[in-house]
């Protein structure tokens, strides 16, 4: 099984919303990853999560809390967010963290109003 | 200059054309990513390598190291082939991302 899932695929929140999106592997990956990508840009890394701990924050604002009950779940909490964070929602896993290939999930589509 | 670039931004070529796409970059690697995003969103390995040249059906993968400059060749192109091809970085443990090729192939 080499796929990654994320569920929703779609989601509306209004600002003052609370929300959570999953990511699933079941590949045995230790290192899992959360991107954000606008329209028409690459994929920007949020977070990464190295056997269950956070090893990687690149300066995400506190309204996104992530979140990783186990090795095979990923979790990103999201609360109080911005217009501006509305966008396609990624996941990723790897055997480690480091020049190992990327397994993305379809994203989840974020649009806040 | 971005750390990551490739070439062209949008390549348009009828079906079965040999389409090249470029990446170069400017940093130390420990190897180097392309990717296929399909519209909708939904991002897939394609390859990683670290040194020569990688094969998956009409998909080639060429770098050079020396040279910091790795091509993405696609053969007897199909129109179901179109998507954005990206090319990422591996530099200090991240990944540096180019901005992405949009490929279309025409019927």
């Amino acid at each position: 099984d080499t796929e990654v899932t994320q569920t929703p695929k779609h989601l509306v929140m209004g600002m003052t919303n609370k929300k959570s999106l999953k990511c699933e592997q079941h590949m045995g990956h230790r290192a899992m990853y959360w991107y954000k990508q606008k329209a028409k840009k690459p994929p920007e890394l949020m977070f990464v999560y190295s056997y269950e701990k956070l090893s990687i924050n690149e300066s995400v604002p506190s309204r996104f809390s992530p979140e990783c009950p186990n090795s095979s779940l990923l979790n990103l909490h999201l609360h109080a967010l911005q217009p501006e964070d509305s966008a396609l929602y990624l996941c990723a896993s790897s055997p480690f963290t480091g020049p190992y290939e990327q397994y993305f999930g379809p994203g989840t589509r974020l649009t806040v109003t | 200059k971005n750390e990551v670039e490739q070439s062209p931004q949008n390549l348009t070529a009828q079906e079965g054309e040999f389409i090249t796409i470029n990446c170069s970059y400017s940093v130390g690697i420990s190897a180097l990513h392309w990717l296929q995003q399909h519209p909708g969103g939904g991002i897939v390995s394609l390859f990683m390598l670290s040194s020569g040249k990688k094969k998956h059906g009409r998909l080639i993968a060429t770098i050079n190291i020396q040279e910091k400059h790795s091509s993405l060749h696609i053969t007897a192109s199909h129109p179901r082939d179109s998507a954005v091809y990206i090319c990422a970085a591996f530099s200090n443990y991240q990944l540096i991302w180019g901005a992405g090729t949009k490929l279309i192939i025409k019927p």
